[in-house]
């Protein structure tokens, strides 16, 4: 389970201040992800990062921001313009096993609370 | 755009029975379909995975079954023990054609009643 970590675990912050989680690795990986996980709704992809420099919306990007400036380190801002920011925040990172296959290794994850 | 359906939501054995997870996938272009398992206030953990030009794998006490043609695969769980209780989550993929990007299902959580 080591490897990639997550700070802080717990976050709390009033309505309208950006706040941002970190997210760090030191398995070399190139690629690094980020979910949100809401009860009922499994892990839904926030951005994803194949290698420095680069990134991509997944499926709920709308409200945060990214930046991959070094391969160990993917930061999530959560903005003031995500609507419903309250939830629990979970890094991935990754390498191919073979030509197939990636296996994602997750981070301990944080959990956001907005008021 | 793509998605990956789970069923079912919560599922609820007694200690020794088997259980099933089925997931259905729309992107046709999906070649790889791993498992995770994220037990209570810990991270998922890879536990089984099946490439699309396999129909079943096995691993002990759990195996993966895929039918292309249908667009499903699914978990099954033999001999179920109080440490399987988890919530368990489906994924597709096309694989290395993009940089590993997994699609989930929306989980099930498994309860193993001694």
């Amino acid at each position: 389970d080591g490897g990639i970590t997550q700070s802080p675990k717990y976050l709390f912050r009033k309505e309208g201040q950006n706040v941002t989680l970190s997210c760090e690795q030191n398995l070399n990986h190139d690629a690094m992800y980020w979910y949100r996980q809401d009860p009922g709704q499994g892990l839904r992809l926030i951005y994803y990062s194949q290698i420095v420099n680069d990134f991509q919306k997944g499926d709920i990007a709308e409200g945060y921001s990214v930046s991959r400036e070094k391969k160990e380190s993917f930061p999530l801002t959560v903005t003031s313009a995500q609507k419903n920011p309250t939830a629990f925040y979970l890094c991935a990172s990754s390498t191919p096993r073979d030509s197939w296959s990636y296996e994602q290794y997750f981070g301990p994850g944080t959990r956001l609370t907005v008021t | 755009g793509e998605n990956v359906e789970q069923h079912p939501s919560t599922l609820s054995v007694q200690e020794g029975d088997s259980a099933v997870i089925k997931c259905t996938y729309s992107d046709s272009a999906s070649n790889y379909f791993p498992w995770y398992k994220q037990e209570l206030g810990k991270r998922p953990q890879l536990i089984i995975d099946i490439r699309s030009n396999v129909g079943e794998k096995k691993d002990q006490r759990i195996a993966v079954t895929l039918n292309k043609t249908a667009k499903h695969f699914s978990l099954h769980i033999t001999e179920t023990q109080p440490e399987d209780s988890a919530v368990y989550f489906c994924a597709a993929s096309r694989g290395n054609n993009q940089g590993g990007k997994l699609i989930f299902g929306q989980g099930t959580e498994l309860s193993v009643k001694p």
